[in-house]
């Protein structure tokens, strides 16, 4: 399978401020991400594909300027939560596939923590 | 008509036993069928998958069936082992149109093997 990677694996910041998680798949070209969020004893939840080179599908209900997202290069994809309040305090997954997008391998997750 | 609905919520099995775990879906365009295994804290990985051009598919200890009229899959996972307590998901997604790779998730089922 693949391997995908995410920066970091947990963060804690304030209210207000604004957190960039990464996601990268470390060995192959991703040319589609897809970004999900759990809640604690939740399913995953899809909040965006992201496309290389361009911009960013989101899910109905999902604001797209609060969750930036940037597929900036083939290995690479990033999700900004802007102005993170408390609510947004989540467990952000990324994940991506080889064999079509449809065969999706996840990344690790980032625990992110809004205080 | 996007919904993917997993049963039970929590299974309790013994160890060497079988444990089944049940999804059914709606929406006739989902045409893969993957099912996900996720500890706690980490991201999920891909167990085991079906296309629905098979009824049955076998990897190791893990068999998914699949009823096509019923719409409805289901995992077996036989000599169920303690290290196999995790949180399994199904999902479906659809391998073409504007949907394509993005994966729906059922709710999700809580094995506990005990020794």
């Amino acid at each position: 399978g693949a391997v995908v990677s995410q920066h970091p694996s947990w963060v804690i910041c304030k209210s207000g401020t604004s957190v960039k998680i990464e996601c990268r798949s470390l060995d192959f070209q991703a040319t589609t991400m897809f970004w999900y969020r759990q809640f604690p004893k939740q399913s995953l939840m899809l909040m965006a594909t992201s496309n290389e080179g361009s911009k960013a599908t989101y899910e109905q209900g999902v604001e797209k300027d609060k969750f930036l997202i940037n597929h900036a290069s083939l290995t690479l994809s990033t999700l900004t939560v802007t102005s993170a309040h408390p609510e947004d305090s989540s467990f952000y997954i990324c994940s991506t596939g080889t064999a079509g997008p449809y065969e999706q391998y996840f990344g690790p997750g980032t625990r992110l923590t809004v205080t | 008509q996007q919904q993917v609905k997993q049963s039970p919520q929590s299974l309790i099995v013994q160890k060497g036993g079988i444990s089944i775990i049940n999804c059914a879906y709606e929406n006739t365009a989902f045409d893969y069928f993957p099912w996900y295994q996720q500890f706690p804290g980490k991201g999920p990985a891909l167990l085991i998958a079906i296309r629905p051009d098979v009824s049955e598919k076998k990897e190791g200890r893990f068999t998914i069936s699949f009823n096509k009229s019923a719409k409805q899959f289901s995992l077996h996972i036989m000599d169920s082992q303690p290290g196999d307590s995790a949180t399994y998901f199904c999902a479906a997604s659809m391998t073409g149109g504007t949907s394509y790779g993005k994966l729906t998730f059922g709710q999700g089922t809580i094995l506990t093997v005990h020794p």
